[in-house]
Protein backbone atom coordinates (compact mmCIF):
# COMPACT_ATOMS: atom_id res chain seq x y z
CA UNK A 1 0.00 0.00 0.00
CA UNK A 2 1.30 3.87 -0.64
CA UNK A 3 1.34 5.67 2.10
CA UNK A 4 4.02 7.20 4.97
CA UNK A 5 5.79 5.25 7.31
CA UNK A 6 7.52 6.42 10.72
CA UNK A 7 9.00 4.38 12.90
CA UNK A 8 9.21 3.54 15.65
CA UNK A 9 6.01 4.59 17.07
CA UNK A 10 7.32 5.20 20.51
CA UNK A 11 10.26 5.71 20.89
CA UNK A 12 12.53 6.47 24.86
CA UNK A 13 15.38 8.00 24.75
CA UNK A 14 18.16 9.40 27.91
CA UNK A 15 19.28 12.71 28.03
CA UNK A 16 22.37 13.99 26.00
CA UNK A 17 21.92 10.83 23.40
CA UNK A 18 20.91 11.83 19.32
CA UNK A 19 18.35 10.30 18.52
CA UNK A 20 16.91 9.49 14.46
CA UNK A 21 13.38 9.30 13.65
CA UNK A 22 12.36 7.68 9.79
CA UNK A 23 10.42 8.77 7.62
CA UNK A 24 9.96 6.84 4.24
CA UNK A 25 7.09 7.26 1.30
CA UNK A 26 6.29 5.26 -1.31
CA UNK A 27 4.15 7.80 -3.15
CA UNK A 28 6.63 9.58 -5.28
CA UNK A 29 6.39 12.70 -4.02
CA UNK A 30 8.76 15.40 -4.03
CA UNK A 31 7.99 17.32 -1.14
CA UNK A 32 8.93 16.27 2.69
CA UNK A 33 8.47 18.11 5.82
CA UNK A 34 9.14 17.36 9.42
CA UNK A 35 6.85 18.85 12.53
CA UNK A 36 6.62 18.72 16.34
CA UNK A 37 3.30 18.65 18.34
CA UNK A 38 3.80 19.13 21.62
CA UNK A 39 0.54 18.31 23.83
CA UNK A 40 -2.34 20.70 23.34
CA UNK A 41 -0.15 22.97 20.58
CA UNK A 42 -0.67 23.17 17.28
CA UNK A 43 1.93 21.42 14.53
CA UNK A 44 5.36 23.57 14.52
CA UNK A 45 7.62 23.31 11.60
CA UNK A 46 10.94 22.04 11.80
CA UNK A 47 12.60 21.46 8.27
CA UNK A 48 11.02 20.44 5.43
CA UNK A 49 12.79 19.54 1.80
CA UNK A 50 11.64 20.44 -1.87
CA UNK A 51 13.73 18.28 -3.49
CA UNK A 52 16.50 15.44 -2.90
CA UNK A 53 19.83 16.98 -1.85
CA UNK A 54 17.88 19.85 -0.76
CA UNK A 55 16.15 21.36 2.29
CA UNK A 56 15.41 24.36 4.13
CA UNK A 57 15.06 24.92 8.21
CA UNK A 58 11.48 25.75 9.64
CA UNK A 59 10.49 27.84 11.98
CA UNK A 60 11.92 25.68 15.07
CA UNK A 61 14.93 23.82 13.43
CA UNK A 62 17.41 24.66 16.32
CA UNK A 63 18.51 21.12 17.80
CA UNK A 64 17.65 19.42 15.14
CA UNK A 65 19.00 17.82 11.94
CA UNK A 66 17.66 16.01 8.03
CA UNK A 67 18.88 14.84 5.40
CA UNK A 68 17.30 14.20 1.98
CA UNK A 69 19.70 11.56 0.15
CA UNK A 70 16.64 10.02 -1.85
CA UNK A 71 13.54 10.95 -3.04
CA UNK A 72 11.64 8.32 -0.62
CA UNK A 73 12.97 9.25 2.99
CA UNK A 74 13.55 12.01 4.73
CA UNK A 75 14.93 11.07 8.45
CA UNK A 76 14.83 13.80 11.39
CA UNK A 77 17.70 13.61 13.74
CA UNK A 78 16.96 14.96 17.57
CA UNK A 79 20.55 16.06 18.95
CA UNK A 80 21.49 16.49 22.45
CA UNK A 81 21.21 20.51 21.73
CA UNK A 82 17.47 20.26 21.41
CA UNK A 83 16.63 21.22 25.08
CA UNK A 84 13.17 19.62 25.28
CA UNK A 85 13.14 16.92 22.55
CA UNK A 86 9.91 15.09 24.31
CA UNK A 87 7.39 15.76 22.04
CA UNK A 88 5.19 14.16 18.77
CA UNK A 89 6.64 13.89 15.67
CA UNK A 90 4.97 13.98 12.65
CA UNK A 91 6.43 13.67 9.00
CA UNK A 92 4.27 14.34 5.67
CA UNK A 93 4.69 14.53 2.05
CA UNK A 94 3.51 15.87 -1.07
CA UNK A 95 3.37 15.76 -4.79
CA UNK A 96 3.68 18.98 -5.92
CA UNK A 97 3.74 22.62 -4.39
CA UNK A 98 -0.25 22.86 -4.73
CA UNK A 99 -1.11 19.47 -3.65
CA UNK A 100 -2.09 18.51 -0.01
CA UNK A 101 0.10 17.32 2.61
CA UNK A 102 0.03 13.13 3.52
CA UNK A 103 0.94 13.06 6.92
CA UNK A 104 2.39 9.80 8.66
CA UNK A 105 1.25 8.30 11.76
CA UNK A 106 3.83 9.99 13.95
CA UNK A 107 6.30 8.96 16.29
CA UNK A 108 6.39 9.85 20.15
CA UNK A 109 9.37 10.21 21.36
CA UNK A 110 10.77 10.37 25.09
CA UNK A 111 13.48 11.76 26.79
CA UNK A 112 13.97 10.64 30.44
CA UNK B 1 6.93 36.39 6.94
CA UNK B 2 3.44 34.17 7.17
CA UNK B 3 1.40 33.20 9.70
CA UNK B 4 -2.13 31.48 10.31
CA UNK B 5 -4.38 32.47 13.18
CA UNK B 6 -6.82 30.45 14.85
CA UNK B 7 -8.19 32.23 17.69
CA UNK B 8 -10.51 29.77 19.25
CA UNK B 9 -8.48 27.88 21.47
CA UNK B 10 -11.62 25.31 22.20
CA UNK B 11 -15.55 24.94 20.96
CA UNK B 12 -18.41 23.13 22.35
CA UNK B 13 -21.46 22.64 21.20
CA UNK B 14 -24.49 19.95 21.68
CA UNK B 15 -25.02 17.42 19.00
CA UNK B 16 -26.68 18.99 15.73
CA UNK B 17 -25.61 22.50 16.19
CA UNK B 18 -23.59 24.43 13.97
CA UNK B 19 -19.79 25.48 14.38
CA UNK B 20 -17.90 27.73 12.50
CA UNK B 21 -13.76 27.68 13.20
CA UNK B 22 -11.71 30.85 12.01
CA UNK B 23 -9.01 31.30 10.06
CA UNK B 24 -6.96 34.45 9.73
CA UNK B 25 -3.87 33.77 7.80
CA UNK B 26 -0.97 36.53 6.60
CA UNK B 27 1.21 36.47 3.59
CA UNK B 28 3.26 38.96 1.13
CA UNK B 29 2.61 35.90 -1.08
CA UNK B 30 -0.13 36.43 -4.52
CA UNK B 31 0.39 32.48 -4.60
CA UNK B 32 -0.60 30.70 -1.98
CA UNK B 33 -2.46 27.70 -0.76
CA UNK B 34 -4.66 26.91 2.18
CA UNK B 35 -5.80 23.91 3.57
CA UNK B 36 -7.80 22.08 5.98
CA UNK B 37 -6.84 19.26 8.33
CA UNK B 38 -9.00 17.15 11.17
CA UNK B 39 -6.59 15.09 13.77
CA UNK B 40 -9.20 13.09 15.76
CA UNK B 41 -7.88 11.58 19.06
CA UNK B 42 -5.81 8.87 17.51
CA UNK B 43 -3.59 11.92 16.29
CA UNK B 44 -3.05 10.92 12.66
CA UNK B 45 -4.04 14.27 10.04
CA UNK B 46 -6.97 14.05 8.04
CA UNK B 47 -6.62 15.95 4.40
CA UNK B 48 -10.39 17.93 4.74
CA UNK B 49 -10.02 20.95 1.70
CA UNK B 50 -7.43 22.86 -0.48
CA UNK B 51 -8.00 25.94 -1.89
CA UNK B 52 -4.96 28.21 -3.88
CA UNK B 53 -4.93 32.07 -3.60
CA UNK B 54 -6.99 32.47 -7.31
CA UNK B 55 -9.85 30.28 -6.26
CA UNK B 56 -12.11 32.12 -3.92
CA UNK B 57 -15.17 29.70 -4.83
CA UNK B 58 -17.15 28.78 -1.40
CA UNK B 59 -17.42 24.60 -1.07
CA UNK B 60 -19.34 22.53 0.34
CA UNK B 61 -18.88 18.97 0.62
CA UNK B 62 -21.77 17.21 2.85
CA UNK B 63 -21.95 18.58 6.41
CA UNK B 64 -18.75 20.59 6.32
CA UNK B 65 -18.47 24.03 3.81
CA UNK B 66 -15.46 26.57 3.56
CA UNK B 67 -15.95 30.36 2.89
CA UNK B 68 -12.36 31.61 1.49
CA UNK B 69 -12.29 35.22 1.30
CA UNK B 70 -9.16 37.11 0.73
CA UNK B 71 -10.56 40.36 1.04
CA UNK B 72 -10.50 39.78 5.26
CA UNK B 73 -7.27 37.01 4.65
CA UNK B 74 -9.88 34.68 5.97
CA UNK B 75 -10.67 31.02 5.10
CA UNK B 76 -13.80 29.52 7.73
CA UNK B 77 -14.85 26.26 8.29
CA UNK B 78 -18.32 25.07 9.10
CA UNK B 79 -19.77 22.17 9.99
CA UNK B 80 -23.05 21.72 9.93
CA UNK B 81 -25.57 19.64 12.27
CA UNK B 82 -22.18 18.57 14.18
CA UNK B 83 -21.83 14.89 15.49
CA UNK B 84 -20.63 13.19 18.17
CA UNK B 85 -17.40 11.67 15.58
CA UNK B 86 -16.71 15.19 14.60
CA UNK B 87 -14.84 15.84 18.04
CA UNK B 88 -11.46 16.53 17.01
CA UNK B 89 -8.77 18.97 16.70
CA UNK B 90 -8.81 21.34 13.13
CA UNK B 91 -6.00 22.95 11.28
CA UNK B 92 -5.57 25.43 8.94
CA UNK B 93 -2.53 25.84 7.46
CA UNK B 94 -0.71 27.70 4.67
CA UNK B 95 1.80 26.87 1.79
CA UNK B 96 3.68 29.77 0.58
CA UNK B 97 4.74 29.88 -3.21
CA UNK B 98 8.65 28.09 -1.91
CA UNK B 99 6.81 25.21 -0.48
CA UNK B 100 6.73 26.69 3.46
CA UNK B 101 3.35 24.84 4.59
CA UNK B 102 2.52 26.31 8.38
CA UNK B 103 -0.26 25.23 10.56
CA UNK B 104 -1.82 27.40 12.80
CA UNK B 105 -2.47 26.33 16.84
CA UNK B 106 -5.86 24.40 15.92
CA UNK B 107 -8.78 24.38 17.22
CA UNK B 108 -10.72 21.56 19.32
CA UNK B 109 -14.06 20.68 18.46
CA UNK B 110 -16.21 18.91 21.49
CA UNK B 111 -19.39 17.92 20.46
CA UNK B 112 -21.56 16.56 23.04
CA UNK B 113 -24.96 14.10 23.32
Amino acid sequence: DGGITQSPKYLFRKEGQNVTLSCEQNLNHDAMYWYRQDPGQGLRLIYYSQIVNDFQKGDIAEGYSVSREKKESFPLTVTSAQKNPTAFYLCASSMTISAEAFFGQGTRLTVV
Amino acid sequence: AQKVTQAQTEISVVEKEDVTLDCVYETRDTTYYLFWYKQPPSGELVFLIRRNSFDEQNEISGRYSWNFQKSTSSFNFTITASQVVDSAVYFCALRDSWGKLQFGAGTQVVVTP
